[in-house]
């Protein structure tokens, strides 16, 4: 069966630092990969998908980025974070093409 | 692309009532319609969903409508219970592979 993981659970950042976030998955290839945001109380923000290894489809300008240097392992990085970066970041997967869509645990991201 | 509008924001209702949520979606290109329940500090779990190609979907308590139509889907739950207490989101798949999701229900079930 297909298991996704995100790390780190936590995260306490200063404003201004780098940022870093995994997701991997197992079980599977070729599956679609997307970083989801939810700030408190609120809904889900999609920030970035891809289809592949090295494409990426962002769908909000801001100061993130995302990468796929493997085919089952998203990257979500930013040169500089803002606290408006602060929330619950989720990286998710599916088959594509109507299947189920799995959300990893999930990263909670603090920028003080 | 898609967008997914979602009704009510909240909704409180009595333990063994029926707790009704509705969804619209722009793109009639959409063809999956999953459902999720979020409870506070985890990931949203799939709890429901439906295909476009079907009109109706039940699984015991939860049950899913969709019209194409009027491009309207609902999650629809019965005899709810304190443990359905949480946020609820719709989301609708476009193009095979971009997953948009309503803004969420938050769902309060009064013993």
């Amino acid at each position: 069966s297909q298991t996704i993981h995100q790390w780190p659970a936590t995260l306490v950042q200063p404003v201004g630092s780098p940022l870093s976030l995994e997701c991997t998955v197992e079980g599977t290839s070729n599956p679609n990969l997307y970083w989801y945001r939810q700030a408190a109380g609120r809904g889900l923000q999609l920030l970035f998908y891809s289809v592949g290894i090295g494409q990426i489809s962002s769908e909000v300008p801001q100061n993130l980025s995302a990468s796929r240097p493997q085919d089952r392992q998203f990257i979500l990085s930013s040169k500089k974070l803002l606290l408006s970066d602060s929330g619950f970041y989720l990286c998710a997967w599916s088959s594509g093409g109507g299947t189920s869509f799995c959300f990893g645990p999930g990263t909670r991201l603090t920028v003080t | 692309g898609e967008n997914v509008e979602q009704h009510p924001s909240t909704l409180s209702v009595q333990e063994g009532d029926s707790a009704v949520i509705k969804c619209t979606y722009s793109d009639s290109a959409s063809n999956y319609f999953p459902w999720y329940k979020q409870e506070l500090g985890k990931r949203p779990q799939l709890i429901i969903d439906i295909r476009s190609n079907v009109g109706e979907k039940k699984d015991q308590r939860i049950a899913v409508t969709l019209n194409k139509t009027a491009k309207h889907f609902s999650l629809h739950i019965t005899e709810t219970q304190p443990e359905d207490s949480a946020v609820y989101f719709c989301a609708a798949q476009y193009n095979n592979n971009d997953m948009r999701f309503g803004a969420g229900t938050r769902l309060t079930v009064k013993p």
